[in-house]
């Protein structure tokens, strides 16, 4: 079973769309979060939910609102989607503790 | 402030060969740091971990050595394996802050047979 899954793999659409990432853990993690990874391969963290409340803002623009409808979901909507938001996106989990994040597989996002 | 750098972007290293990866961190308050492999087309996936507390922490075939005296970190890789090519990550956690977690530029490991 996958512990942390991501849909869809791949999106690609045009500027100044809307579009959602959906994220699931299974593994009953209390903390999850979002990082972006540019072309670069540079890794930064977004946003960090606890327990469906928001505990981590990375000055990411306002266009970006996660959503927590429970502890083992959290998603990602964008609107009015940029060209510089192509980027791979990572959802990850953890206990609260200073444990481990599981990471799941991206979601390779193409906006033309 | 927050930062993570690794001294060398590309290594690579014949098979069978050990292979070290450095990392450099600013944070001298920082307690816990994870290392990570990467494959192309995939998530990050966890190596080893490190507290403060400890100056080294062996996995299989894997060795963390952190040094908190220049703030320095490395990755040994004990019989370096194809299957070992990926971007290597170091990463410092700031499990006072949310439990973000701050990424080095990355290394990408290149196995040669």
């Amino acid at each position: 079973d996958t512990a942390v899954s991501q849909t869809p793999k791949y999106l690609v659409t045009q500027m100044g769309n809307d579009k959602s990432i959906k994220c699931e853990q299974n593994l009953g993690h209390d903390t999850m979060y979002w990082y972006k990874q540019d072309s670069k391969k540079f890794l930064k963290i977004m946003f960090s939910y606890n327990n469906k409340e928001l505990i981590i803002n990375e000055t990411v623009p306002n266009r970006f609102s996660p959503k927590s409808p429970d502890k083992a979901h959290l998603n990602l909507h964008i609107n009015s989607l940029e060209l510089g938001d192509s980027a791979v996106y990572f959802c990850a989990s953890s206990q609260t503790r200073p444990y481990e994040q599981y990471f799941g597989p991206g979601t390779r996002l193409t906006v033309t | 402030g927050e930062s993570v750098g690794l001294h060398l972007p590309t290594l690579s290293v014949q098979e069978g060969d050990n292979s070290i990866i450095n990392c450099a961190y600013s944070n001298s308050a920082s307690d816990y740091f994870i290392w990570y492999k990467q494959e192309s087309g995939k998530g990050p996936q966890f190596i080893i971990d490190i507290r403060s507390n400890m100056d080294k922490r062996q996995g299989q075939r894997v060795t963390v050595l952190l040094n908190k005296t220049v703030k320095h970190l490395s990755l040994q890789i004990a019989a370096t394996q194809p299957g070992d090519s990926a971007v290597y990550f170091c990463a410092e956690n700031f499990y006072n802050q949310g439990g973000k977690l701050i990424f080095g530029q990355g290394t990408e490991l290149s196995v040669k047979p």
